[in-house]
C-alpha cells in the first residue's frame, strides 16, 4: 500500500458543529503532517507528529486539534471553525520527519457555513 | 526560517515547447529540493527531487537543475503535452529532523493545443 487515505473527502459543517477529518497510512511512515490549503495557494503546514508525538504547531488556533491515536492514523478535530477556515485539508506521511519524499492524500475539501 | 520565491506565477506555451520554472531560496542550510505538481481538484504529488550533492537530474522529459552559489534551482519541462497543464510547486528543506519544507509560490502551467 503507497497511499494516504483521507476521509471524509468533503465536509460541510455549521460554526457550531464538531467534526472529525480522518488520515491512515500504511507505508510504516513515522511522521504525519496535516496542511491547509487554499485555492491557487501553497500548502500551508499546520502540525507535524514524529513518532507519534506533536513535534510542530504552526500556531494553529485551538478550534484544530489535532490527534495521533497510532502510527498510522491521524486525526484532525474540528470545533466552533469559522467561514474563513474553509480550504482542502491535506494528510502527508513521510518516512521520518526531515528531509524525506512527502506523500500526500487526496485531501478533505472543508465548507463551513 | 527559508524563504523560497517561484518565478512565473503563470506560464502558458503551446504544445510541443519547453516550460521552464524558477525557484530560488534563502537558507544556504537546504539541501533538498522536491517539486511537486498538482493537477486541478487533485492533491500534489511528488514529480522530481535534488538533492544538494548533485547539479542536474533528469527524468524522462523532466529534468531539474541546482545552483547552490546562487540559491536557485529550476524545473524544465521538454515536449510538453495537455496532461502537464498544472500547478507546479517547488519547496526547499534542510536535512534533518525539525526542519520543515517550505513551498513556494506556485506556478500555473497551460499547455495550449
Amino acid at each position: 500500500d503507497t497511499e494516504v487515505t483521507q476521509t471524509p473527502k468533503h465536509l460541510v459543517m455549521g460554526m457550531t458543529n464538531k467534526k472529525s477529518l480522518k488520515c491512515e497510512q500504511h507505508m510504516g511512515h513515522r511522521a504525519m503532517y496535516w496542511y491547509k490549503q487554499k485555492a491557487k495557494k501553497p500548502p500551508e503546514l499546520m502540525f507535524v507528529y514524529s513518532y507519534e508525538k506533536l513535534s510542530i504547531n504552526e500556531s494553529v488556533p485551538s478550534r484544530f486539534s489535532p490527534e495521533c491515536p497510532n502510527s498510522s492514523l491521524l486525526n484532525l478535530h474540528l470545533h466552533a471553525l469559522q467561514p474563513e477556515d474553509s480550504a482542502l485539508y491535506l494528510c502527508a506521511s513521510s518516512p521520518q520527519f526531515g528531509a524525506n519524499v512527502l506523500t500526500f492524500g487526496a485531501g478533505s475539501r472543508l465548507t463551513v457555513l | 526560517g527559508e524563504n523560497v520565491e517561484q518565478h512565473p506565477s503563470t506560464l502558458s506555451v503551446q504544445e510541443g515547447d519547453s516550460a521552464v520554472i524558477k525557484c530560488t531560496y534563502s537558507d544556504s542550510a537546504s539541501n533538498y529540493f522536491p517539486w511537486y505538481k498538482q493537477e486541478l481538484g487533485k492533491r500534489p504529488q511528488l514529480i522530481i527531487d535534488i538533492r544538494s550533492n548533485v547539479g542536474e537530474k533528469k527524468d524522462q522529459r523532466i529534468a531539474v537543475t541546482l545552483n547552490k552559489t546562487a540559491k536557485h534551482f529550476s524545473l524544465h519541462i521538454t515536449e510538453t503535452q495537455p496532461e502537464d497543464s498544472a500547478v507546479y510547486f517547488c519547496a526547499a528543506t534542510a536535512t534533518g529532523g525539525g526542519n520543515k519544507l517550505t513551498f513556494g509560490t506556485g506556478t500555473q502551467l497551460k499547455v495550449e493545443l
